[in-house]
């Protein structure tokens, strides 16, 4: 169990809806990031967001946004949702953004778009 | 733009053999390097990192990686496979670029240990 929790553990939904994912943090963890892992894509980074602030963007859609709330926990908005956002979700957190730090991984959350 | 590249896509040993898994990355700096291991439904879990110093680093599980700088690799290694050792392997490199610290991850490399 690496401390970082994810909700829900699973999402179906159909097109065209909207759907947020939720993140908690390791307890004292500032930075929190987003990846999407897809068979075809493999692991991508999304997001990152560090005390509140976002930090860094990867690869993520304009349909897609995050943020990250004052208790620290962070939570990724999908809308718009397309058959190809089907895809496994996670949440990582580190202590905050040195270069020599170590991202632990949550669960994820398996969305399913149909 | 960094890329992270492992050579195999699916390794299938038997049990006691040995596994080297391959890793190059593209990025000519100062990078941290990662391994991260997915059990079957199961989210990512560092298996080991280098940061500096000690080119051959050990890691959990009787997993080890050697950094050789002159060849861009990080390839992991284990003198003897479990079954319980079937699972994802991902590499990753991180560099700070810009002020912000990214992690860029390998396609991963399936490796199936048949008992």
């Amino acid at each position: 169990d690496s401390g970082v929790t994810q909700t829900p553990k699973h999402l179906i939904t159909a097109t065209g809806q909207r759907v947020t994912l939720r993140c908690s943090p390791r307890s004292g963890d500032l930075s929190v990031y987003w990846y999407q892992q897809s068979l075809d894509q493999g692991l991508q980074f999304l997001i990152q967001y560090y005390n509140g602030e976002e930090r860094a963007k990867g690869n993520i859609l304009e349909r897609f946004s995050a943020q990250q709330f004052p208790d620290l926990h962070s939570e990724l908005n999908l809308s718009s949702l397309e058959l190809g956002d089907s895809a496994l979700y996670f949440c990582a957190s580190s202590v905050e953004t040195p270069y020599t730090d170590t991202q632990y991984f949550g669960p994820g959350t398996r969305l399913t778009v149909l | 733009a960094q890329s992270v590249s492992q050579h195999n896509h699916h390794v299938i040993l038997s049990e006691a053999a040995s596994l080297e898994l391959g890793c190059n990355y593209s990025y000519g700096g100062t990078v941290n390097l990662f391994w991260y291991v997915q059990y079957p439904g199961q989210h990512l879990q560092l298996l080991l990192k280098y940061f500096s110093g000690d080119p051959l680093v050990k890691g959990i599980k009787g997993f080890e990686a050697e950094f050789i700088k002159s060849k861009f690799s990080f390839n992991l290694r284990k003198p003897s496979v479990q079954w319980s050792d079937t699972a994802e392997y991902f590499c990753a490199v991180g560099l700070e670029e810009a002020g912000s610290y990214q992690l860029t991850f390998g396609k991963g490399t399936k490796l199936s240990v048949i008992p």
